[in-house]
């Protein structure tokens, strides 16, 4: 079946910009993450949605992130006042239901590289 | 908090060359632990998980077991071959389950042939 989606694949911007990234889950997976890569501090947690249960925000690094997820699928990513520290490449992951005998591997989609000059 | 700690790289092995990437953790209770690999110009991918103690997780010739006595989850191969040339990272997962990954750094590994 499909996997995880994000669009766009690659993003270059100017400082100061916003910008939004998406992201399409596996369909029928609850849990959904975001995640950023980059060479100094390599992959690092930013949130986290699962149902309708607020979302865990404790990696987003600054306000001028935030994120949503509508109805209980798509998500995207904003990032406000883009600085060039924001370089990076910007990973979604899900994961389905947490069954009687749990389950929590996560399935990365391929990622959207963004450059911030 | 959670952590987990993972061989620097780069590791440059020879075709057919025996593979060991050491991964250790710090975790309160059980958590979930993981390999994923990311080949070049490619997404992450799960290669491997353990869920409880002495579990042991294998793919592709892969092998890792959960060690509770020594908190740790070394990836290893017993012989290697030039596909298998990535970066691979070792994770882990509270025990609570659906819950963010913790990442190691992540392990460069070139396979020569």
């Amino acid at each position: 079946g499909a996997g995880v989606s994000q669009s766009p694949s690659n993003k270059v911007t100017e400082k100061g910009k916003d910008v939004e990234l998406r992201c399409d889950p596996i369909s029928g997976h609850t849990a959904l993450y975001w995640y950023r890569q980059s060479l100094g501090q390599g992959l690092e947690f930013l949130i986290y949605f699962q149902g309708n249960s607020a979302p865990d925000k404790s990696g987003l690094p600054s306000d001028r992130f935030s994120a949503e997820r509508t109805g209980g699928s798509v998500s995207t990513l904003t990032i406000q006042r883009t600085q060039q520290e924001d370089s990076a490449v910007y990973l979604c992951a899900s994961s389905p239901v947490l069954g009687r005998w749990g389950t929590d591997t996560q399935y990365f989609g391929p990622g959207t590289r963004l450059t911030v000059l | 908090g959670d952590s987990v700690t993972q061989m620097e790289g780069p590791v440059t092995l020879s075709e057919e060359a025996f593979l060991t990437i050491n991964c250790t953790y710090t975790a309160t209770g059980y958590p979930s632990l993981f390999w994923y690999v990311q080949y070049p110009g490619e997404g992450l991918q799960l290669l491997l998980k353990a869920t409880k103690a002495d579990d042991k997780g294998s793919n592709k010739g892969f092998e890792a077991t959960y060690r509770k006595e020594t908190t740790s989850f070394h990836l290893e191969k017993g012989s290697v071959q030039v596909s298998d040339s990535a970066v691979y990272f070792c994770a882990l997962s509270s025990s609570s389950g659906n819950t963010p990954l913790v990442f190691g750094k992540g392990t460069r590994l070139s396979v020569i042939a």
